[in-house]
């Protein structure tokens, strides 16, 4: 069975620092590999995705994403935080493109920017 | 991206009483949705995987006589809770797979439910 762990419940950042949110994953096929972002009672926007390729994947808003498989890791990166990053991370895992479509997400890390 | 919409977006109803919610892909076909229930600061927990024109498919643990799914058309997927109690009270949120060859969700705004 799939599986998505995010170990930490919140991430403090000072603005203008790096930030990384963590995401470790497991499946019996190749991943495909999702982080999404939740505003207060919203829905989820999609940043990015790793399916194959490059290891490194940008996505929306600045934000990139490393897929290790050695370490069945893929963390999510900033260089430079805003405070407007602050918000509801989920990683989000499909054992390949044979679960039609459905995703199972990690428990959500809350990331908070400061001034 | 793609465009999902969900409505309402905020219900409030008495214990007893069945409601109903709609989800909408705007800008292209979707035949599969996925319905999602959140609880405040917890992770999304699929409840089922509404089929276009066939029965939908539950997760387990998830009542299917409690949370009725029908996916009508290529456009339109909807979830009731029927017989709602105080524990119904969520958030709940529809995705769909977007485009053709895409593999991300697309998510709907969510609809919050409590039951009074």
């Amino acid at each position: 069975a799939q599986s998505v762990a995010q170990p930490e419940d919140q991430v403090n950042v000072a603005e203008g620092n790096p930030l990384t949110v963590k995401c470790t994953y497991s499946v019996s096929g190749n991943p495909y590999l999702f982080w999404y972002v939740q505003y207060p009672n919203r829905g989820l926007q999609f940043l990015l995705k790793y399916i194959t390729g490059d290891n490194l994947v940008k996505g929306s808003y600045g934000f990139e994403a490393e897929f290790n498989k050695s370490q069945t890791s893929f963390h999510l990166k900033k260089p430079s935080a805003l405070v407007s990053d602050s918000a509801l991370y989920f990683c989000a895992v499909r054992d390949g493109p044979n679960q039609g479509g459905k995703l199972i997400f990690g428990q959500g890390t809350e990331l908070s920017v400061k001034p | 991206g793609a465009v999902v919409s969900q409505h309402p977006s905020w219900v409030i109803c008495k214990s007893g009483t069945s409601v109903k919610i709609e989800c909408r892909s705007l800008d292209f076909q979707a035949t599969t949705m996925f319905w999602y229930r959140q609880f405040p600061k917890q992770s999304l927990m699929l409840m089922a995987t509404s089929n276009e024109g066939s029965k939908a498919t539950y997760e387990q643990g998830v009542e299917k006589d409690k949370f009725l799914i029908n996916h009508a058309s290529l456009t339109l997927s909807t979830l009731t809770v029927t017989s709602a109690h105080p524990e119904d009270s969520s958030f709940y949120i529809c995705s769909a797979p977007g485009l053709a060859g895409a593999v991300e969700l697309f998510f709907g705004e969510g609809s919050r439910l409590t039951v009074l």
